[in-house]
């Protein structure tokens, strides 16, 4: 069972420079997120889609941009990377965004911004 | 809004000895409890999850928690640790009704030794 899957795992860019974070879920979720992760502050939430069609912004949204491009997928663009955004980042999916459902992470992309 | 304090970043225990990983959380609404696990370059997976009913709740792995209302607590316990147990371990928060998000705490580092 695939699950989550996030590409790419790593990746190293200069600072101004954009890319994309892809994500797909085969888990017919109809709810998906992007979080990021950095030291001694756990996992906090970029961006949230509840469903197809629809994206929300989490804590910290600034310098990201998502797209729900359908059920399955649900990517995370840099537009202009800075060295603060270096983390790991995660995407995570759900059945529906009923509280208490179980998230489903997966298993991160390493990014560094020199 | 919700909040959770993980109050130990790391704990350091023998092999066979009992563990407690411990959580606070404040929040003005009723909430569901959960709690992760991330072994080194994973993604999160789910050890176990409040959401009502008995307040000792039994996860994967022989890790149990207890949801104390009073001291707003969800306390992470196993009475004997293995090797395999190191990783660390992701407190999180929902509010009751239709958000879906998680509020995560800070991370504790579970270092189990021989």
């Amino acid at each position: 069972n695939a699950g989550v899957t996030q590409t790419p795992k790593f990746q190293v860019l200069k600072t101004g420079q954009s890319m994309t974070l892809q994500c797909a879920q085969d888990m017919n979720h109809n709810s998906m997120y992007w979080y990021r992760q950095d030291p001694g502050m756990g996992l906090r939430l970029i961006y949230y889609s509840a469903s197809e069609g629809t994206t929300d912004k989490g804590e910290v949204p600034n310098g990201y941009n998502v797209s729900r491009l359908n059920k399955r997928e649900f990517s995370l663009r840099l537009e202009s990377a800075a060295p603060s955004q270096t983390s790991v980042y995660f995407c995570a999916s759900s059945f529906d965004r009923t509280s208490g459902n179980t998230i489903y992470f997966g298993e991160g992309s390493w990014l560094t911004v020199v | 809004a919700q909040s959770v304090t993980q109050l130990d970043s790391q704990v350091p225990v023998f092999e066979e000895a009992p563990v407690e990983l411990r959580c606070n959380y404040s929040s003005s609404v009723s909430v569901y409890l959960f709690w992760y696990v991330q072994y080194p370059n994973q993604g999160l997976q789910l050890l176990l999850k409040y959401l009502s009913g008995s307040t000792l709740v039994k996860g994967i792995n022989g890790f149990e928690a207890e949801f104390n209302k009073s001291q707003t607590s969800f306390h992470l316990r196993k009475p004997s640790v293995h090797i395999s147990d190191t990783a660390e371990y992701f407190c999180a928060v929902s509010a009751s009704g239709n958000t879906g998000k998680l509020i995560f705490g800070q991370g504790t580092t579970l270092q189990v030794k021989p």
